[in-house]
């Protein structure tokens, strides 16, 4: 079973920064099954990012993915009030999903 | 209105049995697998189990595989997941989810699952 990492644990960053989040996977993923979802308090998860580098439905163009192999990359441009929460990688591979344990972005 | 509404959580005894149900509106049932998904409190998401569209393939997480079943009705357009010999470590949130290209991307809002004695 891939093992996905997340990192760092928890960003402290102001609106109108940048954010980086990162996903590593304990063996290579299929790029076309990897995903980002963002999940507020008392919230349901939301797709953000599917195919590693593709925005879902209604997802603003300041979010983008990137990566392949074993490392991937979510990028928040200027972070807007509304983005602060937990995000999550998920892959999918062998009959098996799997969720990274989540970065928390939180206001500085 | 595209939605997923979970039913019929609740306070289950150890060892108990419940059963919880998803019904989707809004788009077209059988054309997509279906998914749970889970989330116990205060900590992250966990994949439980996925159905393909015709239930052909049936896949589980390897620490509900042998105690939760997945089914699915096409025609009455709903999803279930019965769950035997719950355990304390079961309580969690649970979602259902639209599965699409190897992602989730439709939520619905969860019922909650409390095992305690």
């Amino acid at each position: 079973e891939i093992v996905l990492t997340q990192s760092p644990g928890t960003l402290s960053l102001s609106p109108g920064e940048r954010a980086t989040l990162s996903c590593r996977a304990s063996q290579s993923v299929i790029s076309a099954y990897l995903g980002w979802y963002q999940q507020k308090p008392g919230q349901a998860p939301r797709l953000l990012i599917y195919g590693s580098s593709n925005r879902a439905t209604g997802i603003p163009d300041r979010f983008s993915g990137n990566g392949s192999g074993t490392d991937f990359t979510l990028t928040i441009n200027r972070l807007e009030p509304e983005d602060f929460a937990v995000y999550y990688c998920q892959q999918y591979g062998s009959s098996v999903f799997t969720f990274g344990p989540g970065t928390k972005v939180d206001i500085k | 209105e595209v939605q997923l509404v979970e039913s019929g959580g609740g306070l289950v005894k150890p060892g108990g049995s419940l059963r919880l149900s998803c019904a989707p509106s809004g788009f077209t049932f059988s054309a997509y697998s279906m998914n749970w998904v889970r989330q116990a409190p205060g900590k992250g998401l966990e994949w439980v189990s996925c159905i393909y569209p015709s239930s052909s393939y049936i896949f589980y997480a390897d620490s509900v595989k042998g105690r939760f079943t997945i089914s699915r009705d096409n025609a009455k357009n709903s999803l279930y997941l019965e769950m035997n010999s719950l355990r304390g470590e079961d309580t969690a949130l649970y979602y259902c989810a639209r599965g699409n290209q190897g992602v989730f991307d439709m939520w619905g809002q969860g019922t909650m699952v409390t095992v305690s004695s």
